[in-house]
């Protein structure tokens, strides 16, 4: 069962605006998140993270917003660029050793 | 260059033929992981490691076996490969799970 679900696979957005992803989780006792970001052929890089403590945490143009009681984690990117091009997982982790990761959204930001 | 290195990174083998994917870090990191990752599956974990000598299943270790003898080292052993273990392979280390993971370039396993 997907305790980590990235519903959307792909979002294309316009260089210059804004990408929203999204991801969900079902276990409430998830207490650190983060966002991955995936170019083909190589593996996941860290791109942001947040403590369930938090509702936002910014680095830049990457903000993470969480919201524990809607059990839903989005990553903002503003301003989109071509670069961003890539694949994205959110994460969860879980009794401190444990991460669970989603199934990826494919972002295209369009020049 | 501070890295996480698999090896290989493309691998072939048939039913039942044992063999092992090398991981290993440059960055003295404590906490050592696997995952391999599907369609429509994400990366699911399969061990975990702590430290030296502490490994601990993840979400799918059925089929595989680790080992932690060296803190750079985690190898992923497949026993005996069968073909739903056809996967992409990665292995992630940190210094502690309150730190992100840092992943290997990953490892594309076909059994037939």
């Amino acid at each position: 069962d997907q305790q980590v679900k990235q519903n959307s696979p792909s979002l294309s957005v316009q260089e210059g605006r804004i990408s929203i992803l999204n991801c969900d989780y079902t276990n409430s006792m998830f207490d650190y998140f983060l966002w991955y970001k995936k170019y083909p052929a190589e593996g996941p890089t860290f791109l942001i993270s947040i403590s369930s403590i938090k509702d936002k945490n910014e680095d830049g143009r990457f903000t993470v917003f969480l919201n524990k009681s809607a059990k839903h984690l989005s990553l903002h990117i503003v301003p989109s660029q071509p670069g961003d091009s890539a694949v994205y997982f959110c994460a969860a982790r879980w009794r401190g050793n444990q991460f669970y990761f989603g199934t990826g959204t494919s972002l295209t930001v369009i020049p | 260059e501070a890295q996480v290195t698999q090896n290989p990174r493309y691998l072939i083998t048939v039913t039942g033929k044992k063999l092992t994917v090398t991981c290993s870090q440059n960055m003295n990191h404590e906490y050592m992981s696997w995952y391999r990752q599907d369609p429509g599956l994400g990366l699911r974990q399969i061990y975990y490691s702590m430290n030296v000598e502490v490994t601990d299943k993840g979400d799918v270790p059925e089929g595989y076996k680790v080992s932690r003898k060296e803190k750079r080292n985690f190898p992923l052993i497949l026993e005996s490969p069968s073909p739903n273990q056809t996967s992409l392979y990665f292995c992630a280390s940190s210094f502690g799970t309150n730190s992100p993971l840092h992943f290997g370039n990953g490892t594309r396993l076909t059994v037939t």
